[in-house]
């Protein structure tokens, strides 16, 4: 069985500052990880994903991601947020089409 | 691409109605369909995976003869809440997922509220 830790369950950040999100996931065997956004009363929403290749990862918004097999993580980062990317994050990790295993998710509240 | 619907948005029913959700994946076949329930300000909890044409496979702890699943066609899975209380009013969400595409796509979700 495959679990995903997210480290940080509320980033206050200003805006124009860059943000992390950390992801730290746990499996016996090759997984794909996700990363996605969900803002407020909607559905999720695919940031990215790695599913195998290069480890760092862009996705829509500017955002990216790198996939560290030896740690283990896969750490979301945005270099300039804007009041737009208030929301919550959420990382998955999956074996092919399969249970999605979410984090408790991380609150990123974006202060002019 | 890769879009799903999710039909009601929101709705309100008295205790002891049944309420069905339907999801659809609108420009692509989903051979595998997932039902989720999300709680304010919490994660989402997976409660059942269906495949077409095939019973559906439920989490552990979710009952089944509350939270009937049907996925009749490569397009479309109903939830269908029996005998609604107000303990299930939450967010369901749906996703889809073909074999070959390592990806789930999620529908815009049902808010249910059970008076």
């Amino acid at each position: 069985a495959q679990s995903v830790t997210q480290l940080d369950s509320q980033v206050p950040v200003f805006e124009e500052a860059p943000v992390e999100l950390r992801c730290n996931y746990s499996s016996s065997v090759s997984v794909y990880l996700f990363w996605y956004v969900q803002y407020p009363n909607q559905g999720l929403q695919l940031l990215l994903k790695y599913l195998s290749g290069s480890t760092l990862v862009k996705g829509i918004n500017g955002f990216e991601a790198e996939f560290n097999k030896s740690q283990t993580s896969f750490h979301l980062r945005k270099p300039s947020v804007h009041i737009s990317d208030t929301a919550e994050y959420f990382c998955a990790v999956s074996v092919r089409v399969s249970k999605l295993s979410f984090g408790a998710g991380t609150t990123v509240t974006v202060r002019a | 691409g890769a879009v799903v619907s999710q039909h009601p948005s929101r709705v309100i029913c008295k205790s002891g109605t049944s309420v069905k959700i339907e999801c659809r994946s609108l420009d692509f076949q989903a051979t595998t369909m997932f039902w989720y329930r999300q709680f304010p300000k919490q994660s989402l909890m997976l409660m059942a995976t269906s495949n077409e044409g095939s019973k559906a496979t439920y989490e552990q702890g979710v009952e089944k003869d509350k939270f009937l699943i049907n996925h009749a066609s490569l397009t479309l899975s109903t939830l269908t809440v029996t005998s609604a209380h107000p303990e299930d009013s939450s967010f369901y969400i749906c996703s889809a997922g073909t074999s070959g595409l390592e990806t789930q796509y999620f529908g815009p979700g049902t808010r249910l509220l059970v008076l």
